[in-house]
């Protein structure tokens, strides 16, 4: 069974880091992009950043780009997503997601989510 | 960005009824993918490549559409089917959401 658990998230204040770590199991980690997706209180879905199966290339919107990365451990079946410079629109849970195996344009599964509450 | 716009924003269907959910995009995308979410849950996916039901999803549910109009159909609306729906489309980078249908039972 594919599981996906976040944790790191928290109250933090503006200008300030976060990193949040989604460790996975059910899978060849390896074998699969992974991407992080946020949703703000009582909004919708946003696509944050995208990592290949390597690694070795990395996406993200411009509303985060040059703020935050997105990163991984094979070994360790860990995803990661550093947040810097972290402003009150940042707000949201943030979910880890693992595409999907018959087809890979989608968010086939889902973490259950951190919160993250940028606020002074 | 390709923009996704669902409509309607809102919907209440009573058990039973049938149910349309459009989404159209702001140019022609490949395939489009479907979440159910309810309050306080995450996000499940329920269609993908435009047609196919996930894992575990009712055939009630369907998905048909092309080019930058897409749907979603829910044949005899059940209760356990009130939540909220997003489309989201990857044919280009971003990958973007609609801005979610809310299904409401009547």
């Amino acid at each position: 069974e594919v599981q996906l658990v976040e944790s790191g998230g928290g109250l933090v204040q503006p200008g300030r880091s976060l990193k949040l770590s989604c460790v996975a199991s059910g899978f060849t980690f390896n074998n699969y992009w992974m991407t992080w997706i946020r949703q703000a209180p009582g909004k919708g879905l946003e696509w944050v950043a995208s990592i290949t199966n390597t690694g070795g290339s990395t996406y993200y919107p411009d509303s985060v780009k040059g703020r935050f990365t997105i990163s991984r451990d094979n070994a360790k079946s860990t995803l990661y997503l550093q947040m810097n410079s972290l402003r009150s629109e940042d707000t949201a849970t943030y979910y880890c997601t693992r595409e999907g195996y018959y087809s890979s344009y989608w968010f086939a599964y889902w973490g259950q989510g951190t919160l993250v509450t940028v606020s002074s | 960005e390709i923009v996704l716009t669902q409509s309607p924003t809102t919907i209440a269907a009573s058990p039973g009824e049938k149910v349309t959910i459009t989404c159209r995009a702001s140019s022609s995308v490949s395939y489009m993918y479907w979440y159910q979410q309810k309050p306080g849950a995450s996000p499940k996916p329920w269609i993908y490549d435009t047609s196919k039901l996930a894992s575990g999803v009712p055939n009630r549910f369907s998905g048909s559409g092309s080019g930058t109009s897409y749907s979603l159909t829910i044949n005899t609306m059940e209760t356990e089917d009130a939540a909220t729906y997003y489309c989201q489309q990857w044919s280009s980078t971003p990958p973007t959401f609609g801005a979610g249908t809310k299904l409401e039972l009547k």
